[in-house]
C-alpha cells in the first residue's frame, strides 16, 4: 500500500512568487491535513480538507490556501511568498480525520524562499 | 491560547537503557494524545496514542502514560536502540473552539531530540 506522496520534495522560490504543493493521500483516505514545520515555530496546523471541503483552518494568513479534489488529492498554494514562508510543508492523510484516526504523514516538501 | 509543550529539548541515553520523554499540555479538555517520531528528512511517524479515559497504554517497547491531574504525558522507550535516535513529538488531537466535533487538528509540542549513545 503506497504511503502519502508529496511533490515536489524540494522547491526554491523568490519573494513575491506563488507556489503550489501537491499531496496524494493513502488510497481510501478522505481527510488531508497540511502542516508547516519550522525550527522556530515547530509543527503548526494549516488546514484540513475532507470530501473536497475545508473543514478546519489554522491561524495563517489568507496567502495560504488549499483545495481537495474528488480523488482526495490535495494541493496547497502560497501566494506572494515571504522569506518567513521557508519551511517544511507536511501533508497528513487519515481515513476520516476525526478522533482516534491515525494520521500518516508524507515526507514533506522543503520550500526555500530567497 | 492552548498549547502542548515538552519539558526537555534534548535527551541522551546509553544504548540498552530506557528512555523517558515528557510532555505537558494545557488544554484540560483534550481527549486524545499521540506520540510521533521524526527522523531526519522524513515526516512524523505515528508511535502510539492514548485516549483520555486511559492512564497507560503499551506498544512494542513503548509505553505512554497519561496523568490528567497534572496534565502530563510521557513516552517510555524500553531498551533504547540506535534506530530510536530521532525527534519525538507529543500531539494533542482536539476540536478548535466553536467548531463542529468533526473538525479536528493536531497541536504539536516543540519536540525532544533523543540521541542514543553507543
Amino acid at each position: 500500500k503506497a504511503g502519502v506522496t508529496q511533490t515536489p520534495r524540494y522547491l526554491i522560490k523568490t519573494r513575491g512568487q506563488q507556489v503550489t504543493l501537491s499531496c496524494s493521500p493513502i488510497s481510501g483516505h478522505r481527510s488531508v491535513s497540511w502542516y508547516q514545520q519550522t525550527p522556530g515555530q515547530g509543527l503548526q496546523f494549516l488546514f484540513e480538507y475532507f470530501s473536497e471541503t475545508q473543514r478546519n483552518k489554522g491561524n495563517f494568513p489568507g496567502r495560504f490556501s488549499g483545495r481537495q479534489f474528488s480523488n482526495s488529492r490535495s494541493e496547497m498554494n502560497v501566494s506572494t511568498l515571504e522569506l518567513g514562508d521557508s519551511a517544511l510543508y507536511l501533508c497528513a492523510s487519515s481515513l476520516f480525520g476525526g478522533l482516534n484516526t491515525e494520521a500518516f504523514f508524507g515526507q514533506g516538501t522543503r520550500l526555500t524562499v530567497v | 491560547g492552548e498549547s502542548v509543550g515538552l519539558h526537555l529539548p534534548t535527551l541522551s541515553v546509553q544504548e540498552g537503557d530506557n528512555s523517558i520523554i515528557n510532555c505537558a499540555y494545557s488544554n484540560s479538555a483534550s481527549d486524545y494524545f499521540i506520540w510521533y517520531k521524526q527522523e531526519s528528512g522524513k515526516g512524523p511517524q505515528f508511535i502510539i496514542d492514548i485516549r483520555s479515559n486511559m492512564d497507560k497504554r503499551q506498544g512494542q517497547r513503548v509505553t505512554v502514560l497519561l496523568n490528567k491531574t497534572v496534565k502530563h504525558l510521557s513516552l517510555q522507550i524500553a531498551a533504547t536502540q540506535p534506530g530510536d535516535s530521532a525527534v519525538y513529538f507529543c500531539a494533542e488531537n482536539s476540536s478548535p473552539e466553536g467548531s463542529s466535533g468533526s473538525a479536528r487538528q493536531l497541536t504539536f509540542g516543540s519536540g525532544t531530540q533523543l540521541t542514543v549513545l553507543p
